[in-house]
């Protein structure tokens, strides 16, 4: 089974209006990172957090983490056309030799109507 | 930069063919990785390498060979195509093998006949 799993599989929204997504893992973590993916297009890097933080915002994304639940949830504020993408988060855990390595939850279909 | 770059973007193969995925990257980054993606599985990690000569399997890496003779180019070899590994594979990079920010290349379509 997955480490990390996104909720809702998909939303849609107006917009201006907010979007939260939410993730939960199973293991325990050191950071927990969100990426966007455009469709057709690779993942970008959004938002790290780590396990010591409880909040984080960039622009218009707030980031909570809750490490005692193992879930995060991302807010986007006053959506966009532009946002419409796939999100995802991912979580890191100790792999082979050492490396650590994310593993991808199935992502959040988000589409903004206008 | 150009960042990470993947060729070709599209491909068809036939089954019990070989090719190579292409992959590089200008950032000097020691930590590539290869993940496949497909519809409601997320990504999933085929190959990694932690700098130039040291590569190992991740999750799914049978029916894939890769090498990392350069810091820049991590290319991935599908030996004897099949009709399961059609998918979309990513190629990433990062500044370590601590991962945090992975840099995402833009993704080659492989079809499997």
């Amino acid at each position: 089974s997955q480490q990390g799993e996104e909720d809702p599989q998909a939303l849609s929204i107006q917009e201006g209006e907010n979007a939260t997504m939410n993730c939960s893992y199973k293991t325990s973590i050191n950071n927990l990172q969100w990426y966007r993916q455009n469709s057709g297009r690779g993942l970008v890097h959004l938002i790290l957090i780590r396990s010591n933080e409880r909040e984080k915002h960039s622009g218009r994304l707030r980031v909570t983490l809750d490490t005692s639940k193992k879930s995060s949830s991302l807010l986007i504020t006053a959506s966009r056309a532009a946002d419409t993408a796939s999100y995802f988060c991912a979580t890191d855990v100790s792999f082979t030799q050492g490396a650590q390595k994310l593993v991808f939850g199935q992502g959040t279909r988000l589409t903004i109507n206008p | 930069n150009a960042g990470v770059t993947q060729t070709p973007k599209f491909q068809v193969l036939k089954t019990g063919q070989s090719m190579t995925l292409q992959c590089a990257q200008d950032m000097n980054h020691e930590y590539m990785s290869w993940y496949r993606q497909d519809p409601g599985m997320g990504l999933r990690l085929i190959h990694y390498s932690v700098g130039a000569g040291i590569t190992d399997q991740g999750e799914v890496p049978n029916g894939y060979n890769v090498s990392r003779s350069t810091t820049e180019d991590f290319p991935l070899r599908l030996l004897s195509a099949a009709p399961s590994q059609t998918s979309v594979y990513f190629c990433a990079s990062s500044r370590s093998r601590d991962s945090e920010t992975q840099y995402f290349g833009p993704g080659t379509r492989l079809l499997v006949l």
